[in-house]
């Protein structure tokens, strides 16, 4: 019944090396959304696809990416990872741009940790 | 930009006591309100939503939540907490136009005592 798939549930990686965090999605929807929740912070959006259109934030750090090669997989690139960049890494979706009848749907998240 | 401010970090309850959790926002125009649910190990999930029309909005699981233009707030309350409630709750407010992105408060995390 899983809806947003994100694997694995937890990541490890050493600073600097890079790495990728992935999300699956069986509802078709256009939108796919990455959000990075530091412990006892609000999620913070660091960018989202409507189709293939690619929305950064202007305050996402240039060693964020991300790719869309279809509509059911989104992945977060993070190119040399720190220590600051330890964070619960969050994906959601929605049909289309959010609007009164549209909600996001979250995955159950990757936890980032940075040796 | 919008903001919002969730002021508690941590509210502690008895089972089957009332709850409201504090959410203020800020922003320009009439917002649209979102309060979300996170349990452990689990994704966001909504509980339920303004955008317009009557400003008391009922929600999942028994929740409720006012939409107070003067006080800039909207709290979100529960007549009778059960253990099953412990979470995180996320307040949210976004644009009412653009993208209509919400942007989330810090959270306050429900302790519920037996």
């Amino acid at each position: 019944d899983a809806m947003v798939i994100q694997n694995p549930r937890y990541q490890v990686t050493q600073f600097g090396k890079p790495v990728t965090l992935s999300c699956s999605q069986t509802l078709n929807h256009n939108v796919m959304y990455w959000y990075q929740q530091k412990s006892s912070q609000a999620p913070k959006l660091l960018f989202h696809y409507y189709d293939k259109d690619f929305n950064n934030e202007a305050d996402t750090p240039d060693n964020f990416q991300s790719r869309r090669p279809n509509t059911s997989f989104c992945f977060l690139d993070i190119r040399s990872p720190g220590l600051g960049d330890a964070a619960m890494y969050l994906c959601a979706t929605s049909r289309l741009n959010l609007a009164s009848n549209e909600k996001l749907f979250f995955g159950s998240g990757t936890q980032l940790s940075v040796l | 930009a919008q903001s919002v401010t969730q002021p508690d970090i941590h509210i502690t309850v008895s089972e089957g006591a009332s709850l409201e959790l504090r959410c203020n926002y800020s922003y320009g125009a009439t917002p649209y309100l979102f309060w979300y649910v996170q349990s452990p190990g689990q994704g966001l999930q909504l509980l339920l939503k303004y955008f317009s029309g009557d400003t008391l909005v009922q929600g999942i699981k028994g929740f409720e939540a006012e939409f107070k233009r003067s006080q800039s707030s909207f709290n979100l309350r529960k007549p009778s907490v059960h253990w099953s409630d412990a979470a995180e709750y996320f307040c949210a407010v976004a644009p009412s136009g653009g993208s209509y992105i919400p942007t989330f408060g810090r959270g306050t995390s429900l302790i519920v005592h037996p």
